[in-house]
């Protein structure tokens, strides 16, 4: 069936520095990208997404790019800071259906 | 605009009890509400898709007499635990589609934390 992977947190940066959290996934056919993020104390939110292969989704200075070859979705930001400590989840859905399959969450935290 | 509610935020109860958990869209028609359970560092699993006026789909190996929801109304689902025992301590999620966005888009519940002791 359809996975997605994350790479393991807890992630600790310091303000400015890059960012990257790797997803990968495992789908039949091309099912449409998401990464949702989760600030403390309140629901998840879409960050991005991206519908077919070489698509970048970007957001809030986030991106990412539906690379098909890797089955990858990665999250990048080339400076972050502290108010983007949260969990960043990636999800893929098959277009046509409303089921989302969710990576286990990566917690970020940046220091100042 | 498309905010998701819950309540209760946390609940504890006795093993053998029933909760009710509540997932309200504030300001746009939920035509369709998930329900997802996630427990410590592991990702969110669908538990069930309801769609207003209609009866659950439930996920495989999730039981629809433990987890009864119900979707009354374009603004409120429920999902209640009955009989709850400590293996169903876990946090639930919800989220909902509809008039808000396109029907792609599920917005979040901030979630409830069940401990069943």
């Amino acid at each position: 069936g359809d996975s997605v992977t994350q790479m393991e947190g807890p992630v600790t940066l310091s303000e400015e520095a890059f960012l990257t959290i790797n997803c990968t996934y495992t789908a039949t056919g091309y099912p449409s990208l998401f990464w949702y993020v989760q600030y403390p104390g309140e629901g998840l939110q879409l960050l991005l997404k991206a519908t077919k292969a070489d698509d970048k989704g970007s957001n809030k200075g986030f991106e990412a790019t539906y690379r098909k070859e890797t089955t990858s979705f990665h999250l990048e930001k080339g400076s972050v800071q502290v108010s983007d400590s949260a969990v960043y989840f990636c999800a893929l859905m098959h277009q046509g259906a409303q089921k989302l399959v969710f990576g286990q969450g990566t917690r970020l935290t940046i220091n100042p | 605009g498309a905010v998701v509610s819950q309540h209760p935020s946390w609940v504890i109860c006795k093993s053998g009890t029933s909760v009710k958990i509540e997932c309200r869209s504030l300001d746009f028609q939920a035509t369709t509400m998930f329900w997802y359970r996630q427990f410590p560092k592991q990702s969110l699993m669908l538990m069930a898709t309801s769609n207003e006026g209609s009866k659950a789909t439930y996920e495989q190996g999730v039981e629809k007499d433990k987890f009864l929801i119900n979707h009354a109304s374009l603004t409120l689902s429920t999902l209640t635990v009955t009989s709850a025992h400590p293996e169903d301590s876990s946090f639930y999620i919800c989220s909902a589609s509809g008039s808000a966005g396109n029907q792609e888009t599920q917005y979040f519940g901030p979630g409830t934390r069940l401990l069943v002791l």
